[in-house]
């Protein structure tokens, strides 16, 4: 069975560094990609990023170069999604995905439960 | 960058009603590129729809999705109670764009 597992949810301060994690499991996870998505409070889904973990090939989005690292270690089956210094409009939910092609489409087949980022002071 | 567009904001509708859910692309996208998927509040989305048009393993065949080029649309063809959430679609391009969203609450 495929499983995305997220880290726990995080309560930071301004200006602090976080990594959450999400690991894979009941796949490959080196041959399909890994991506970010960001819920802010009360509204829609964004896409930050994504990692293809078997070369650590990364792609941003535009709105998210720079402002987060994505990164992967496929020994251990984990991506991650990492801030050096947060923000109070970090705050959000933030799930990871596992990105698929199949039948010439691209789609997020599986889903992590959900890391809870809160920032404040 | 293309931008997803989806309309209604909101649709309120009673159990049993047909919702249909538009998304319109900035430009001309490939139907393979385009999904949809379900949010439901305290879970993670789920994918309902890929290639605009192709159900999901375990999507009931009440969703349905059609569309090329600029407009597509997710039709749920009776609603039932676990389908009030809301349903974003997503085109895979350089950015992976989401839409905004559509809220099918109960009326």
């Amino acid at each position: 069975e495929v499983q995305l597992v997220q880290s726990g949810a995080e309560m930071k301060k301004p200006g602090e560094s976080l990594k959450i994690s999400c690991q894979g499991s009941g796949y490959i996870f080196t041959s399909y990609w890994i991506g970010w998505v960001r819920q802010m409070p009360e509204k829609g889904l964004e896409w930050m990023g994504v990692i293809y973990p078997g070369d650590s090939d990364t792609r941003y989005s535009p709105s998210f170069q720079g402002q987060v690292t994505i990164s992967a270690d496929k020994s251990i089956s984990t991506a991650y999604l990492q801030w050096s210094s947060l923000k109070a409009s970090d705050t959000a939910m933030y799930y990871c995905a596992r990105r698929v092609y199949d039948s010439s489409a691209y789609f997020l087949d599986y889903w992590g439960q959900g890391t809870l980022v809160t920032v404040s002071s | 960058e293309i931008v997803l567009t989806q309309s209604p904001g909101t649709l309120s509708l009673s159990p049993g009603e047909r919702a249909t859910l538009a998304c319109r692309a900035s430009q001309s996208v490939s139907s393979s590129y385009l999904a949809w998927y379900q949010h439901k509040p305290g879970q993670a989305p789920r994918l309902l729809i890929y290639g605009a048009s192709s159900r999901a393993t375990g999507i009931p065949d009440r969703f349905s999705g059609s569309g090329s080029g600029t407009d597509f649309t997710l039709t749920i063809s009776r609603l039932e109670p676990e389908d009030f959430a809301v349903y974003y679609c997503q085109h895979y391009g350089g950015s992976q764009t989401f839409g905004g969203g559509t809220k099918v609450e109960t009326k």
